[in-house]
């Protein structure tokens, strides 16, 4: 049962647009979120995070909406460039005091153009 | 400072055959992890250990073993490889156990297994 989905394999974006990645989450009691970014051959990387008493986190280019109604979460990227070009990982996680097992969702694409 | 470094970064085993895989951090991080990745799926969290001396199954630990003996490295080992083995491994370290600590990601070893 997977409980993190990116139902987009890949996106293409133009280089200068907005970028929209989705996440769906089924868990309820996951209380955390995060963005992985991850390019090939190399170990994904932190970019974003979003509490669950948060519907908006900013960093930079990048802002993460979280709608906790709908168990869904995007992650924007405004202006998309071509160093953005990666696979994006979504990934939850609940705060119980210990290890802070993450689920990861399968990734989306993102193919940013000149 | 390398961060999360793994070895091997590639390895084919045959059916049967035993190997171990090797996670050093030098961020006196306290957590640590270990995630298979395959295609089409996120990534998936085999074992974990919240310090030294200590160990924890995650989502997939059938089939693998680990141990940490010091605090910096963390052996994932494989007692007798499969073909439904055949993935690609990543490590993960982090400070502390809340949520909000992002993890800290390997390279990646990528395992065939005939």
């Amino acid at each position: 049962d997977q409980q993190v989905k990116q139902n987009s394999p890949s996106l293409s974006v133009q280089e200068g647009r907005i970028s929209i990645l989705n996440c769906d989450y089924t868990n309820s009691m996951f209380d955390y979120f995060l963005w992985y970014k991850k390019y090939p051959a190399e170990g994904p990387t932190f970019l974003i995070s979003i509490s669950s008493i948060k519907d908006k986190n900013e960093d930079g280019r990048f802002t993460v909406f979280l709608n906790k109604s709908a168990k869904h979460l995007s992650l924007h990227i405004v202006p998309s460039q071509p160093g953005d070009s990666a696979v994006y990982f979504c990934a939850a996680t609940t705060n119980t005091g210990t290890a802070s097992k993450l689920t990861f969702g399968t990734g989306t694409r993102l193919q940013v153009t000149l | 400072n390398a961060g999360v470094t793994q070895t091997p970064k590639f390895r084919v085993l045959k059916t049967g055959q035993s190997m171990t895989l090797l996670c050093a951090q030098d961020m006196n991080h306290e957590y640590m992890y270990w995630y298979r990745q395959d295609p089409g799926m996120g990534l998936r969290l085999i074992h974990y250990s919240v310090g030294e001396g200590t160990t924890a199954k995650g989502e997939v630990p059938d089939g693998y073993n680990v141990s940490r003996l010091k605090k910096q490295n963390f052996l994932l080992g494989l007692e007798s490889a499969a073909p439904s083995q055949t993935s690609v491994y990543f490590c993960a370290s982090s400070q502390l156990a809340l949520s909000y600590n992002e993890q800290f990601f390997g390279p990646g070893t990528r395992l065939t297994v005939l």
